[in-house]
């Protein structure tokens, strides 16, 4: 089964640093492109980035360049999506996604990462 | 910067159609890909390419695109039809890559 598994919620201080992780199985991880998606409580998709797996190729959303990292260890099939400084704004469902080949639409998504962002 | 248009809530009766519009510039050169999010869970694709089905999505989804107008049609609406719906397109000419909608909630009465 073609699966992407994130990593479990988190709750986390503004100013503190995070790594959450979508793990793939069930396909050739390095052959498709992985992206995050930001879901602001009871707002729309966001696209924030993308990774290709096999070169660690990346792209980001302007509106997310610089804000957070996006990287990739093809050795175990997991790309990841990391923060060096949380703000409260940062609270949100994340989701990753792979970009199919043909059609390039976002075919598999992963169930989802909640990360709270208080004091 | 593209933008996609899509009206915030559509309400429709069971067994009646929705259609659900996405707007953009000259959107129908472009390829439009749907997705159906229920409360609670990730996005699921229901609609790529302007108008084909993924495996596993029932005939009753069904997408057309031409002009600045992309839509999803759903006939004979379910009750577990109620859902969020974005309309998606990759914006090749520009930084921003991905683009979605804003979302477009589907309300059965």
């Amino acid at each position: 089964e073609v699966q992407l598994v994130q990593s479990g919620a988190e709750v986390k201080k503004p100013g503190e640093s995070l790594k959450i992780s979508c793990k793939g199985s069930g396909y050739s991880f390095t052959s498709y492109w992985i992206g995050w998606v930001r879901q602001m409580p009871g707002k729309g998709l966001e696209w924030m980035g993308i990774i290709y797996p096999g070169d660690s190729d990346t792209r980001y959303s302007p509106s997310f360049q610089g804000q957070v990292t996006i990287s990739a260890d093809k050795s175990i099939s997991t790309a990841y999506l990391q923060w060096s400084s949380l703000k409260a704004s940062d609270t949100a469902m994340y989701y990753c996604a792979r970009r199919g080949q043909q059609p390039p639409a976002f075919d598999i998504w992963g169930q989802g990462t909640m990360v709270t962002v208080s004091s | 910067s593209y933008v996609l248009t899509q009206p915030p809530s559509v309400s429709v009766a069971p067994g009646q159609t929705a259609r659900i519009t996405c707007g953009g510039n000259n959107i129908g050169s472009k390829s439009v890909h749907w997705y159906q999010q229920k409360p609670g869970q990730a996005p699921v694709l229901v609609v790529y390419d302007d108008s084909d089905r993924p495996s596993g999505i029932p005939e009753r989804f069904s997408g057309s695109n031409s002009g600045n107008t992309a839509t999803l049609t759903i006939s004979r609406v379910e009750a577990g039809d109620e859902a969020d719906y974005y309309c998606q397109v990759w914006d090749s000419s520009s930084d921003q890559g991905v683009v979605f909608g804003g979302g477009t909630k589907l309300t059965v009465l």
